[in-house]
């Protein structure tokens, strides 16, 4: 069965702090890897991986994948209160199926 | 314009009822899934469809019964409700045929069954 794991669980930083925020997985047929955001209600999507070493970059985020080590970093830079969510890790398998880790509950303090 | 809306937002009822989650997307999209997130905000997939065709169907009972009457609709239909179904059902939808890629979240649907 498809796993991905996040780490931390948690993280409480300064506003202006930089995070980096881990997710590793086992996968059957990798298709693709999503992180998303989550606040008070729907997930919004971030960004896709699919090819390693290639770095997606949107504003303050982005992100890498690592292909051979199973894993992917999301590094948000100079943090603001409004970064504060939950960021979902998930992974594509060859049947189209999302599959999702328990995500990182992010808090940035004033 | 709400890209994809699902109804009711909060649905509180007694074990044992029968319940049902509406969800309608309008991007046009083929794909359409549901989602459940537990209290710890696990994301587990439960169904996906693809032009109303079943395309996932998880190790879910079959006590929950998804129906799609044409590509824009997903709906889910729980009969005899148990404490464990409490959770938050989401439905999405995705603009790619063959990958899940980016999905499309609808803002949710918080059962509560007591």
């Amino acid at each position: 069965e498809d796993k991905v794991v996040q780490s931390p669980l948690s993280l409480v930083v300064h506003e202006g702090d930089t995070v980096t925020l881990n997710c590793s997985y086992e996968v059957t047929n990798f298709r693709s890897l999503l992180w998303y955001k989550q606040e008070k209600k729907a997930p919004t999507f971030l960004f896709m991986l699919t090819s390693s070493g290639i770095e997606k970059k949107s504003g303050r985020l982005s992100s890498i994948l690592d292909k051979k080590e199973l894993f992917s970093i999301l590094n948000i830079t100079a943090t603001q209160t409004g970064d504060s969510a939950v960021y979902l890790c998930a992974v594509e398998d060859g049947n189209e199926k999302l599959t999702f880790g328990t995500g990182t509950r992010l808090t940035i303090i004033p | 314009d709400t890209a994809v809306s699902q109804t009711p937002k909060y649905l509180v009822t007694q074990m044992g009822n029968d319940k049902s989650i509406k969800c309608e997307q309008n991007l046009g999209h083929d794909t359409m899934y549901w989602y459940k997130q537990d209290s710890k905000k696990f994301l587990k997939i439960m169904f996906s469809y693809n032009n109303k065709e079943l395309i996932i169907n998880e190790t879910v009972p079959n006590r929950f019964s998804p129906k799609s009457p044409d590509k824009a609709h997903l709906n889910l239909h729980i009969n005899s409700l148990e404490l464990g179904d409490s959770a938050v059902y989401f439905c999405a939808s995705s603009p790619r045929g063959g990958w899940a890629g980016e999905l499309f979240f609808g803002e949710g649907s918080r059962l509560t069954v007591l």
